[in-house]
């Protein structure tokens, strides 16, 4: 069981949007620790999606945001493309176990 | 641009010491803190520990016991040491820059550890 709860499983139609949802608790998001996106894809490096809670890294396009509040954190993604199929996964630091933690991960699918 | 590339064997008996390798080219491995996080199959990422480059560590305490980083700074190499491995241990091992409060950022491409007789 992950620290960070995320849905399993999302989807949408191509041109939709859609968004993730990654709920902590008191030692983790709620103590003000920062969330953390990436993109997983098969045999692929994991992608740095989203940092710092809403901030995109250079090269990841506009039609991804992030945001925070209290205990919770998201992911939207508008405008769906087929090639956006792939596992997204949150990230924060978790003071009672001093290190990082990730969601479960849910699995995108473009329909 | 920094890249990071996993290597290791591929398979590992029960009860022996998982022990691979995380090479850093085209930057500098210095004044960065390193990860290793790793995905069981059909399971969720877990990250396993961090390194820097000072020599300074913190480990998921779930597995604490058994892990151990190393740094080679001449070969821009990160090392990695699971001992006591059992079938829970087979995974993807992945490593990546940890940037702290700018993410992890970049990461390798993985390689699968399966731990069998």
């Amino acid at each position: 069981q992950s620290v960070l709860t995320q849905p399993p499983s999302v989807s949408g139609a191509p041109g939709q949007r859609v968004t993730i949802s990654c709920t902590g608790s008191r030692s983790n998001l709620g103590a003000g620790y920062d969330v953390h996106w990436y993109q997983l894809l098969p045999k692929t490096a994991p992608k740095l999606l989203i940092y710092g809670n809403s901030n995109r890294p250079s090269g990841v396009p506009d039609r991804f945001s992030g945001s925070r509040s209290g205990t919770s954190a998201s992911l939207a993604i508008t405008g769906l493309q087929a090639e956006d199929e792939a596992d997204f996964y949150c990230q924060s630091y978790d003071s009672s176990l001093s290190g990082w933690v990730f969601g479960g991960g849910t699995r995108l699918t473009v329909l | 641009q920094v890249q990071l590339e996993e290597s290791g064997p591929g398979l590992v008996k029960p009860s022996e010491t998982l022990a691979l390798t995380c090479t850093v080219s085209g930057g500098s491995i210095t004044s960065y803190f390193w990860s290793w996080v790793r995905q069981p199959a059909g399971k969720g990422l877990e990250w396993i520990g961090r390194m820097y480059t000072s020599g300074t560590t913190d480990y998921n305490p779930s597995l604490k016991s058994r892990v151990t980083m190393s740094i080679d700074k001449s070969k821009n190499q990160l090392s990695l040491s699971l001992t006591s491995v059992t079938t829970a241990d087979t995974a993807i091992y992945y490593c990546a820059r940890d940037r702290g409060s700018v993410g992890f950022d970049p990461w390798g491409q993985g390689t699968l550890v399966t731990v069998s007789s």
